[in-house]
This record gives structure tokens, C-alpha cells and sequence, in this order.
């Protein structure tokens, strides 16, 4: 069974700053990993996905992630925060024939101005 | 733009209640999936349906059953409701299964005095 971890609950960041929200997964085969994005009190917002390919793969706003199968990660970078990026970041994952969403517990970004 | 509807957006009851949630998505899609998120913003999946079939179904007690009339539309009903089950009750859909891009709504939050 696949699972995923994101060791960060909370990050603070400045606006114009950079960022790199962290993800990992464990899985032995073929998986599919994405990023979706929560603000307060909304509903959850595709970002980006990665099956194959191309391990950086480019989603909306400017967001970015990169899969690394040696490091068993996919973690979600922005070269430049904007205050309305500030939201909770859920990294999940699905594995082999097992057709379930595992969403990690989240990431709260905050982006002071 | 919102193309997942649900209502209501929040419900205020009793303990032993029956409760009735409403999801509709207008985006054609084959997919629809019911998810708890708990007040610790931690999700999951409970339900998903594929053409009005059931094809996922988590270990949630036998007071929660989804409801599907046609592909458009997946209701939740909760007979008895207990404190446990406040929380956010969030539904998506996708174009095919899982590892589809997933359109969220709004979510219904449920508060069980």
C-alpha cells in the first residue's frame, strides 16, 4: 500500500520569497503523484500531477514539482510567492492497481506581505 | 468557476439525526467521490462511483451511504449522526478514475451538538 508523508505542517515565507513545500512518498512500483491546493474555507484545487515523463512537471500559477525516484519525493517549489498563495498544500499519491487519492496531512502556507 | 455544487453549505444537528448532503457536478464527468476532512484538515476518501456504480468503498460505519441517481449526482446520508462525524464533507469528480485531475466543491461542513 502506498503512503505519503509531508514532514512540514506549517510554512512562513515572505512575499517575493521562494519556497519549497516537501513531499515523500513509499511505493515499490509504478505511482502517480499530485498537488492540490486548499484556501480557507474552499474546496481542494488541482495544481499539478506526474506519472512519467519529464520529472519536472509545471502546473498553475507558477508552481512547480519535481520527482526524484531515488529520493522517493515530489516536492512542490514557487520561485516567487504572491500573499494569495497562502493556503494549505496536499501532496497525494496514488500506486499500482489501487485506484484510491491518499492525500499527506498538508501544509499550511503562509505569505506575509 | 465553480462546476461541483453542494448544499447545503452547513448543518447544524442533533445526535441520532438523519442527514442528507447534495453533490451535482456539471462537467460531464464518469467519477464522483465523497471525502471527510476532520478539523485537523486530514482527508478521506469514503466513498467513489463510477457511471452510478460503487467502485470504492472505505471502512466507514454502515450509518454513511451514498446515494447515485444518474452520473451527474451522488448524495451522502448519514441515519443517526454522532459527534464524530462533524467535519467538512467535501465532493469531487473526475473525468475517469483516480488518477484523473479531481474538481472539488465547496465542501458542507456538518457540526453534530
Amino acid at each position: 500500500t502506498q503512503t505519503v508523508s509531508q514532514s512540514d505542517a506549517h510554512v512562513t515565507v515572505f512575499e517575493g520569497d521562494s519556497v519549497e513545500l516537501r513531499c515523500n512518498y513509499s511505493y515499490g512500483g509504478s505511482i502517480y503523484l499530485s498537488w492540490y491546493i486548499q484556501h480557507h474555507g474552499r474546496g481542494l484545487q488541482f495544481l499539478l500531477k506526474y506519472y512519467s515523463g519529464n520529472p519536472v512537471v509545471q502546473g498553475v500559477n507558477g508552481f512547480e514539482a519535481e520527482f526524484s525516484k531515488s529520493d522517493s519525493s515530489f516536492h512542490l517549489r514557487k520561485a516567487s510567492v504572491h500573499w494569495s498563495d497562502s493556503a494549505v498544500y496536499f501532496c497525494a499519491v496514488i500506486g499500482g492497481s489501487n485506484y484510491k487519492l491518499t492525500f499527506g496531512k498538508g501544509t499550511l502556507l503562509t505569505v506575509t506581505p | 468557476e465553480t462546476a461541483v455544487f453542494q448544499t447545503p453549505n452547513y448543518h447544524v444537528t442533533q445526535v441520532g439525526n438523519e442527514v442528507s448532503f447534495n453533490c451535482k457536478q456539471t462537467l460531464g464527468h464518469d467519477t464522483m467521490y465523497w471525502y471527510k476532512q476532520d478539523s485537523k484538515k486530514l482527508l478521506k476518501i469514503m466513498f467513489s462511483y463510477n457511471n452510478k456504480q460503487l467502485i470504492v468503498n472505505e471502512t466507514v460505519p454502515r450509518r454513511f451511504s451514498p446515494q447515485s441517481s444518474d452520473k451527474a449526482h451522488l448524495n451522502l446520508r448519514i441515519k443517526s449522526v454522532e459527534p464524530e462525524d462533524s467535519a467538512v464533507y467535501l465532493c469531487a469528480s473526475s473525468l475517469g478514475g483516480s488518477s484523473y485531475e479531481q474538481y472539488f466543491g465547496p465542501g458542507t461542513r456538518l457540526t453534530v451538538l
